[in-house]
């Protein structure tokens, strides 16, 4: 039972540059979710999605985009990272609004 | 704005019952009251969450005031890997498909001594 998988786990991008972050679920979620933790904070939200095909803005969607072109899957992209973009991102998963959402593991970005 | 108040950290004997406050004086009648935690490196956790009435689960017990205006999550026997930054969230259930994600504050980080 994976539950919610990123990929990649690390990955270091120069400025400018672009990458695309995988999430994947298998315990047929319909809303999904992309947030960022910086050192010392909290979680913030930057996107989600509640269902194939729909993505909406969270608290801070700027310099990211994000589809959900099958139910299993959000990605989030990033057109151009800035070195403010150094983060761990974390997809999570919910089976419908208001139900318990479960996290992955994360993926560390470092943009130097 | 901080929908929850809670210590930035804490220390527990391990063994003993670990008992992390929250403060959310401001909740209304629709928003429930979630427990996570998050080990170092790693995803949160779900733990417990609860609306009026006090629950249990096999991680650790939900105490919510009569008013609900304060909750206090219980490990009871803890452990040297409950050591963690817990975080206390207040979700409405019923947002009708709007940003429900979950809006994490700072937690308490919670150190378990041997």
């Amino acid at each position: 039972n994976a539950g919610v998988t990123q990929t990649p786990k690390f990955r270091v991008l120069k400025t400018g540059q672009s990458m695309t972050l995988l999430c994947a679920q298998d315990m047929n979620h319909e809303y999904m979710y992309w947030y960022r933790q910086d050192p010392g904070m909290g979680l913030r939200l930057i996107h989600y999605s509640v269902g194939e095909g729909t993505t909406a803005k969270g608290e801070v969607p700027d310099g990211y985009n994000v589809s959900r072109l099958k139910k299993q899957n959000f990605l989030l992209g990033l057109e151009s990272a800035a070195p403010s973009q150094t983060s761990v991102y974390f997809c999570a998963s919910a089976r419908a609004t208001g139900n318990t959402i479960y996290f992955g593991e994360g993926s560390w970005l470092t943009v130097v | 704005d901080a929908k929850t108040t809670q210590p930035p950290s804490m220390d527990c004997a391990e063994g003993r019952a670990a008992n992390l406050p929250c403060n959310h004086s401001t909740i209304s009648g629709n928003e429930y009251v979630y427990w996570y935690r998050q080990i170092h490196s790693q995803g949160p956790q779900y733990i417990i969450h609860g609306l009026k009435n006090n629950e249990t689960n096999e991680m650790a017990s939900l105490i919510i005031t009569e008013d609900r205006k304060s909750s206090t999550l219980i490990l009871p026997h803890a452990t040297l890997r409950d050591t963690a930054v817990y975080y206390c969230i207040v979700r409405d259930q019923y947002s009708g498909g709007g940003a429900d994600g979950l809006t994490f504050g700072k937690g308490t980080h919670l150190i378990i001594q041997p």
